[in-house]
C-alpha cells in the first residue's frame, strides 16, 4: 500500500451522527495534517497534529494519532450537510530541512444526509 | 484573513503550448509549494521553493517545468510544452516558516491539455 491511504473510501451518514475516518501511512513521520476538499475546490486545512502527540481536539474535530501502528483517525462529531466533502490525510516527514513536503492519501468521501 | 490566491481559475492549452500558472501566496509566507491533481487521483508533491531556489522537486518535475518568483509576491509555475497528461488541478501552497508546519493551498487553476 501507499504512504496515507485514507479508509473507508467512502462514507454516507446522516446528519447528527459521527463520522470517523482512517489514515495509515508507512514511513516516520514529523506530523500529519488532515484537509478538506470540497468537490473541485481547493484544500482546506482543518487540524495537525505532531508525532509527539496522541489527540487534538479542534471544534467538533478529533485527531488521534498512533505511530507504533503508523495510524491516524478523523472523527466528526455531530455532523452537518455541510461537512459534505473529500477528506485527506497528508504526512509531513521532514525534520528540520527545508522543504516540508506533504505525501497525501487517497481520501474519503463524506456524504451527509440531510 | 489571508489567503492564498490563484490565476487563471481555469486554462484550456493546446498540446505542445506553454503555459504559466501564477499564484500568489501569503505575504509573510517564506515557503512556497506545487502540488497536481489528476482528476480522480491523488493530490501529488511537483516542487518547493524557498530563499529563491529549489528545495525538493518530484519525479514529476521535469525539464518541462520551471517555478519562479519573479517579484515579492508572485510565485509561477510554468511548463514550457504542454502534454496531454499534465491536465489537472494544480494547487498552490505556502507555509509561514520554521515552527509552523501548516501548509495553506490556493483554490487551484485547472488545466485542461487539448
Amino acid at each position: 500500500s501507499q504512504q496515507g491511504e485514507e479508509d473507508p473510501q467512502a462514507l454516507s451518514i446522516q446528519e447528527g451522527e459521527n463520522a470517523t475516518m482512517n489514515c495509515s501511512y508507512k514511513t516516520s513521520i514529523n506530523n500529519l495534517q488532515w484537509y478538506r476538499q470540497n468537490s473541485g475546490r481547493g484544500l482546506v486545512h482543518l487540524i495537525l497534529i505532531r508525532s509527539n502527540e496522541r489527540e487534538k481536539h479542534s471544534g467538533r474535530l478529533r485527531v488521534t494519532l498512533d505511530t507504533s501502528k503508523k495510524s491516524s483517525s478523523l472523527l466528526i462529531t455531530a455532523s452537518r450537510a455541510a461537512d459534505t466533502a473529500s477528506y485527506f490525510c497528508a504526512t509531513d516527514a521532514s525534520y528540520g530541512g527545508a522543504t516540508n513536503k506533504l505525501i497525501f492519501g487517497t481520501g474519503t468521501l463524506l456524504a451527509v444526509q440531510p | 484573513e489571508p489567503e492564498v490566491t490563484q490565476t487563471p481559475s481555469h486554462q484550456v492549452t493546446q498540446m505542445g503550448q506553454e503555459v504559466i500558472l501564477r499564484c500568489v501566496p501569503i505575504s509573510n509566507h517564506l515557503y512556497f509549494y506545487w502540488y497536481r491533481q489528476i482528476l480522480g487521483q491523488k493530490v501529488e508533491f511537483l516542487v518547493s521553493f524557498y530563499n529563491n531556489e529549489i528545495s525538493e522537486k518530484s519525479e514529476i518535475f521535469d525539464d518541462q517545468f520551471s517555478v519562479e518568483r519573479p517579484d515579492g509576491s508572485n510565485f509561477t509555475l510554468k511548463i514550457r510544452s504542454t502534454k496531454l497528461e499534465d491536465s489537472a488541478m494544480y494547487f498552490c501552497a505556502s507555509r509561514r516558516g520554521q515552527g509552523s508546519s501548516e501548509q495553506y493551498f490556493g483554490p487551484g487553476t485547472r488545466l485542461t491539455v487539448t
